[in-house]
């Protein structure tokens, strides 16, 4: 099976801007959890999204939304972009089952300047 | 809450020398499950052993071996004769036993560097 792919790998924005970041998961696995990780704050939770719904959410502010389509490939945007937001942002993909394995994909570096 | 304490920040050893990265984490959970994930320099959190709360069993994976102790919230890693190839950022990460709370929340990660 093909693992997780992210779209893009790379991407240079300027504060204020907005950016969609794609993922698409492993076929048949339903749930698609995002990922932040930055130097100072590691490897944070955003949100989970199975069955195009939001299941569970982390601490971040509102300008981070998502959405996942019928094929279970998902979104994430970030609006009116702050330095901090720079950061490599991961996806996962599992079937959804509680304590299943999550399997990353290999990110997209987001600078903003 | 839940919390992943990962106290060694780097670790550097010689080729062929055996490392044990710690692993201590906090959760009021009797379900839950813990996670091993391996991250080298390309970016992807590759994974690398998964256990539940209610199988201490020790496991040993080629050169790989881990270490669940319930009594000390321990889940320990070794590398044995470890190789520059094992060189990375390693994470150890806790979830909870309920499907909406599924996320992984991960410890601050020890960067192993294997020197030939």
């Amino acid at each position: 099976k093909a693992g997780v792919t992210q779209t893009p790998r790379y991407l240079i924005k300027t504060r204020g801007q907005q950016v969609t970041l794609s993922c698409s998961p492993i076929s048949g696995h339903r749930s698609v959890s995002w990922y932040q990780q930055t130097p100072g704050q590691g490897l944070q939770f955003l949100f989970e999204y199975f069955s195009e719904t939001q299941r569970n959410k982390g601490n971040f502010p509102g300008r981070f939304s998502g959405r996942q389509f019928s094929n279970s490939r998902s979104e994430m945007n970030v609006s009116t972009l702050e330095l901090g937001d720079s950061a490599l942002y991961l996806c996962a993909s599992s079937y959804g089952l509680a304590g299943e394995t999550q399997y990353f994909g290999p990110g997209t570096r987001l600078l903003v300047l | 809450a839940q919390k992943v304490t990962q106290a060694q920040t780097e670790i550097s050893v010689v080729e062929k020398e055996d490392v044990t990265l710690d692993c201590v984490y906090e959760t009021r959970d009797t379900t839950y499950y813990l996670f091993w994930y391996k991250q080298p320099p390309s970016g992807e959190l590759v994974f690398l052993i998964r256990r539940n709360s209610f199988d201490e069993q020790n496991e040993i994976s080629g050169r790989y071996s881990w270490n669940f102790q319930k009594s000390t919230s321990s889940f320990n890693f070794t590398i044995t004769a470890s190789q520059v190839v094992d060189s990375a950022v390693y994470f150890c990460a806790l979830s909870e036993g309920v499907a909406s709370a599924r996320q992984l929340t991960f410890g601050s990660g020890t960067q192993l560097t294997v020197l030939p």
